[in-house]
């Protein structure tokens, strides 16, 4: 069965540093997803990516963080300047479709550690 | 604002016991509403999902209910298993895009 894949599985960076989290979606989808589970807490939505743009964004999803599909395969997560408030489990999720009636389908996550 | 959240944070229960696991939202306009599994280290599992023009939907030992009136959904476990404890999270999804809104989710721990 066709799963998503992250790497790496865990990050640790130190404050400011860049990271770069990966993501390789279901292969025939065309929706995707990033969100950050802060340990205990409720997942969140991050931001939405389709056609080579982003869809839509949350108030998380600052001037600090950005994301690309820079291959037919990849699609990546960037936080340019990390704090010690971007601690957090980071899922990657795709889709077939953006509408309602289509499951996403989630990686096993990046857990980042910012010390 | 919007939010979607659930009732109770922990839930313990005999293996072979059903299950039921509640949740409450707010934003009305929400048109479809999924149960997620998350077990430890993994992502977000899909279990079930309802449509807001139904009550009711199941599905291979789970069936998921809504109700509008009160904004509540639901989901039931049949003869819940060791392999079941998880934490359990609902989310609703709305508009095109596909942006899914979660709750805090609720710990499931069975009892052999």
């Amino acid at each position: 069965e066709p799963e998503v894949t992250q790497t790496p599985s865990h990050q640790v960076t130190q404050m400011g540093q860049e990271v770069i989290l990966r993501c390789v979606p279901i292969s025939n989808h065309l929706y995707f997803y990033w969100y950050r589970q802060i340990l205990g807490q409720k997942v969140e939505f991050l931001v939405s990516f389709y056609n080579n743009e982003i869809s839509e964004k949350s108030e998380i999803f600052d001037d600090q963080f950005s994301v690309e599909r820079p291959d037919g395969s990849n699609f990546t997560l960037k936080i340019r300047s990390t704090k010690l408030e971007d601690s957090a489990m980071y899922f990657c999720a795709s889709s077939v479709s953006g509408t309602v009636a289509y499951e996403q389908y989630f990686g096993p996550g990046t857990r980042l550690t910012v010390t | 604002g919007e939010s979607v959240g659930l009732h109770l944070p922990t839930l313990s229960v005999q293996e072979g016991d059903n299950s039921i696991i509640n949740c409450a939202y707010s934003n009305s306009a929400s048109d479809y509403f999924i149960w997620y599994k998350q077990e430890s280290g993994k992502g977000p599992q899909f279990i079930i999902d309802i449509r807001s023009n139904m009550d009711k939907r199941q599905g291979q030992r789970v069936t998921v209910l809504l109700n509008k009136t009160v904004k509540h959904l639901s989901l039931q476990i049949a003869a819940t298993q060791p392999g079941d404890s998880a934490v359990y999270f609902c989310a609703e999804k709305h508009n095109q895009g596909g942006k899914l809104i979660f709750g805090q989710g609720t710990e499931l721990s069975v009892k052999p």
